[in-house]
C-alpha cells in the first residue's frame, strides 16, 4: 500500500558513524518532510523540502542534514551518531498546498 | 506558530462503544486538520481529514468536526472494534503549510 519508503527499517551503530537514512517516494511529491518520534510520542519536524533543490529546517534543531537532488529521494545524514540521536525518524510526502502527508513506516535508530 | 493540544493521552474503551479525542488550536490562519492513526512499527496513516469551510465529515464509523470560533476539533469513533486500537495524532496546518501535530491519544478497545 505504501509509496513512500524507508531504508532501513533498524539501524544500531556506534556512536561517531556517519549514518544516511533514505526516504524514497514515488508519487511525484514535491514536498518531503523528516520528523523525529519517540516511540508512540508527538511528532517534531526536522526538515522539509518543497522540491528539487530546497532544504529547510523545521522547528526541532537537529544536527542532521538532508539534500534534495531528484523529487523522489530525500536522504537524511548524520556526521558522526551520538546517543542522543536515538529515535524514530518519519519521512513523508505531500502534493503542494495543504494536503494529506503519506507516511514512511520509520527508520528505527540506535546509536550505542 | 501554532500550537495544537491533544486529550485524552490514554483511552480505553469497551469494544462497541464510542471513543472521542480532543484537539484545539491555536493559530485562527490554520485551515486544514487531519487525523492520523499509528500502529505499533507503522508510520502514521490519514484516516479523516477536513477543512475550516466544513462543520462536520464522516466517513463509515470515523466523524471529524470542527468548531473554528473555538479553535477546537475532535475525532469520534463509534462501534469500535479491537483493530482500532492505536495512537492517534491531530494536526492543523496554515498558510505556512506546514503540519503541527498533537501530542498522540493511545486508544485501547477491549474485547
Amino acid at each position: 500500500e505504501a509509496d513512500i519508503y524507508q531504508t532501513p527499517r533498524y539501524l544500531v551503530i556506534g556512536t561517531g558513524k556517519k549514518i544516511t537514512l533514505e526516504c524514497s517516494q514515488t508519487m511525484g511529491h514535491d514536498k518531503m518532510y523528516w520528523y523525529q518520534q519517540d516511540p508512540g510520542m508527538e511528532l517534531h519536524l526536522i526538515h522539509y523540502s518543497y522540491g528539487v533543490n530546497s532544504t529547510e529546517k523545521g522547528d526541532l534543531s537537529s544536527e542532521s542534514t538532508v539534500s534534495r537532488i531528484r523529487t523522489e529521494h530525500f536522504p537524511l545524514t548524520l556526521e558522526s551518531a551520538r546517543p542522543s540521536h536515538t529515535s524514530q525518524y518519519l519521512c513523508a510526502s505531500s502534493e503542494p498546498g495543504n494536503q494529506p502527508q503519506h507516511f514512511g513506516d520509520g527508520t528505527r535508530l540506535s546509536i550505542l | 506558530g501554532e500550537n495544537v493540544e491533544q486529550h485524552p493521552s490514554t483511552l480505553s474503551v469497551q469494544e462497541g462503544d464510542s471513543a472521542v479525542i480532543k484537539c484545539t488550536y491555536s493559530d485562527s490562519a490554520s485551515n486544514y486538520f487531519p487525523w492520523y492513526k499509528q500502529e505499533l512499527g507503522k508510520g502514521p496513516q490519514l484516516i479523516i481529514d477536513i477543512r475550516s469551510n466544513v462543520g462536520e465529515k464522516k466517513d463509515q464509523r470515523i466523524a471529524v468536526t470542527l468548531n473554528k470560533t473555538a479553535k477546537h476539533f475532535s475525532l469520534h469513533i463509534t462501534e469500535t472494534q479491537p483493530e482500532d486500537s492505536a495512537v492517534y495524532f491531530c494536526a492543523a496546518s496554515g498558510t505556512g503549510n506546514q503540519f503541527y501535530f498533537g501530542t498522540g491519544t493511545s486508544l485501547t478497545v477491549i474485547p
